[in-house]
């Protein structure tokens, strides 16, 4: 059972606009979501994360929303650039410390 | 600073043979840990986790166990692998929810 969904694959975006990530959550119990970025042959770095309580979190060129009511997150990254070519990986923990991540998009920024 | 360490980055085994990864974590206590397996198709899964030294939880039935012998050190183990073992293999840690991983290692079974 895939707790955590990212129904995309791969995303294509030009180099300046905005890419978007999209993540489904099915447990209600998940209260914690994160995003990393992994590179070939490499561990995933982190990159953003939110709480439940919140619906909005901003560091930089990202920003992550949270759509409780939908299960619902997603990632902007503004303007993309082509170092942000990498997968993305959702996550989410429920609190007892345990982290399930969703199968990864594979962002490609075309110059 | 923390810091966390796992090898070998590659290994390359015959099938039925045994396997060890180890990862050591350096510059925090008690720290929760995991394995993950990076899988074409799956992301990231989850395979173990561990909140405290002899205690661990597994999420995936499999040909695959782990140990925590000491606070900071977590052992990926098989007795003996199949070709299906292979794959990318991550430890991570955390202290709060948000988790740290290592380099990985590129495990092929032959």
């Amino acid at each position: 059972d895939q707790q955590v969904k990212q129904n995309s694959p791969s995303l294509s975006v030009q180099e300046g606009r905005i890419s978007i990530l999209n993540c489904d959550y099915t447990n209600s119990m998940f209260d914690y979501f994160l995003w990393y970025k992994k590179y070939p042959a490499e561990g995933p770095t982190f990159l953003i994360s939110i709480s439940s309580i919140k619906d909005k979190n901003e560091d930089g060129r990202f920003t992550v929303f949270l759509n409780k009511s939908a299960k619902h997150l997603s990632l902007h990254i503004v303007p993309s650039q082509p170092g942000d070519s990498a997968v993305y990986f959702c996550a989410a923990s429920d609190g007892a410390q345990k982290l399930v991540f969703g199968q990864g998009t594979r962002l490609t920024i075309n110059p | 600073s923390q810091t966390i360490h796992q090898w070998p980055a590659t290994l390359v085994q015959p099938v039925g043979s045994p396997l060890s990864l180890e990862c050591t974590v350096e510059g925090t206590s008690n720290p929760n840990l995991y394995w993950y397996r990076q899988a074409a198709g799956r992301g990231l899964q989850l395979l173990f986790y561990s909140v405290g030294i002899g205690q661990i939880s597994s999420e995936v039935p499999q040909n695959l166990s782990a140990s925590r012998p000491q606070d900071r050190q977590f052992i990926l183990s098989s007795k003996k692998l199949l070709l299906s073992d292979s794959g990318f293999y991550l430890c991570a840690w955390s202290v709060f929810s948000e988790a740290f991983f290592g380099q990985g290692t590129r495990l092929t079974v032959v």
